[in-house]
Order: structure tokens, then C-alpha cells, then sequence
């Protein structure tokens, strides 16, 4: 089955920790990216890549950052400079960059909690 | 930069009775998507709507994108309980810095009483 994964489902921190969440796609699309959703705001944009080895902040980056080293996997890592680190946190593919009228595809998501 | 306003934030609706969410952009879009995310899971695709006036159905869902390509409504004929959840829009700048920029509105929160 192709698909995005999102690993994992639940994810607890002490404050002051780093966490990398995974976030992988077979579905051979060339963009990828990662959204913060908080109740009542939406989807915001932390970072997104168009193509591998390459990748943009979005609108809310301060205290995340990313790779792209492979097509396939684009790893999003909150460090400790997050000041409200706890969400839930969606990845998504679509075939191409914006510009494309391509949708978006997301994976289950990842929830994170620092206490 | 661009902004999408998504109203109302909350709708509860008795099963059978219409529902509709508005969306609306600061700036022109060149196309707009509708996502809907079911309780505890994640957004999917719904729809694409690009041309200026465009209407376009799914079954008891209709989607309408504005002639300024400003604005946009999702309506939900006969509401049931499946369509619980939240409905997303989510517009693609049409020029300047943000071009091709998907931002997303947030969100309707759907809540169908049987």
C-alpha cells in the first residue's frame, strides 16, 4: 500500500529534550511537508521541501529544522528552543512543489507532549 | 502575507439539516482545496476548485469558488452523522512572494446530532 507513516502515534518529552519525529512516503512524490495543528488555528506550515537536499522554512520555524536527504524520509526535529512545543504534528506529500495544483496527502500524525 | 479566514469555527446541526462553512482569502487565489479531518484523524483531499465561479458536487456536498477568487463555500445538503468532523480550506496564492503557497483556513468544526 502506498502511503505517508508517521512514526510515532504518541510521543511524551521532559522539557529541555530534543525529538526527532519520522515521517516517511513510498508514494515517490517530490515535495513533502510538515504542519503544527493546535486547536482553533488551523494548520500552520513549519517547514516544507520541494525536492531532496533542499527545503524552506514555512511560516512558525523558530525552534524546529529538518532534512531531506532521501525522497522518501523527511525528519522533522523540535529542539529545545520550542517554546510551546506540544501539538499534534502532521506530515504531507504531494507529487510536485506548489505552483502545481497538486493536493496534499498526510500522514496519521504524530502527538507530541513536553511536560 | 496571505491570510485565509475559515467561518464558522464551530457549527452543531441536528442529522438532516443543511450545514455550510465559508472561507474567505486576503488575496487572490489560484485555486483552492477542501480537506475534512475526522476526529482523531488526519486531513484528507476532498477537492480542488480553480476556475472563477466554479461549482462542483460530491453527492450531498457542494463546493463554490467565488468570481473574485476570493472566497469559497463548502455546503452539506442533509446532513448525517458521517460528515462529523472538521472541514478545511486551504488556498494557493495566486502571485507576489507567497506564490503557489497553500495556507490553510482553521478549520469547521462539525458536530451532527442524531
Amino acid at each position: 500500500d502506498g502511503g505517508i507513516t508517521q512514526s510515532p502515534k504518541y510521543l511524551f518529552r521532559k522539557e529541555g529534550q530534543n525529538v526527532t519525529l519520522s515521517c516517511e512516503q513510498n508514494l515517490n512524490h517530490d515535495a513533502m511537508y510538515w504542519y503544527r495543528q493546535d486547536p482553533g488555528q488551523g494548520l500552520r506550515l513549519i517547514y516544507y521541501s520541494q525536492i531532496v537536499n533542499d527545503f524552506q522554512k514555512g511560516d512558525i520555524a523558530e525552534g524546529y529544522s529538518v532534512s531531506r536527504e532521501k525522497k522518501e524520509s523527511f525528519p522533522l526535529t523540535v529542539t529545545s528552543a520550542q517554546k510551546n512545543p506540544t501539538a499534534f504534528y502532521l506530515c504531507a506529500s504531494s507529487i510536485a512543489g506548489w505552483g502545481n495544483h497538486y493536493e496534499q496527502y498526510f500522514g496519521p500524525g504524530t502527538r507530541l507532549t513536553v511536560t | 502575507g496571505q491570510q485565509v479566514m475559515q467561518i464558522p469555527q464551530y457549527q452543531h446541526v441536528q442529522e438532516g439539516e443543511d450545514f455550510t462553512t465559508y472561507c474567505n482569502s486576503s488575496t487572490t487565489l489560484s485555486n483552492i482545496q477542501w480537506y475534512k479531518q475526522r476526529p482523531g484523524g488526519h486531513p484528507v483531499f476532498l477537492i480542488q476548485l480553480v476556475k472563477s465561479g466554479e461549482v462542483k458536487k460530491q453527492k450531498r456536498l457542494t463546493f463554490q469558488f467565488g468570481e473574485a477568487k476570493k472566497n469559497s463555500s463548502l455546503h452539506i445538503t442533509a446532513t448525517q452523522t458521517t460528515d462529523v468532523g472538521t472541514y478545511f480550506c486551504a488556498g494557493q496564492a495566486a502571485g507576489g512572494t507567497s506564490y503557489g503557497k497553500l495556507t490553510f483556513g482553521q478549520g469547521t468544526i462539525l458536530t451532527v446530532h442524531p
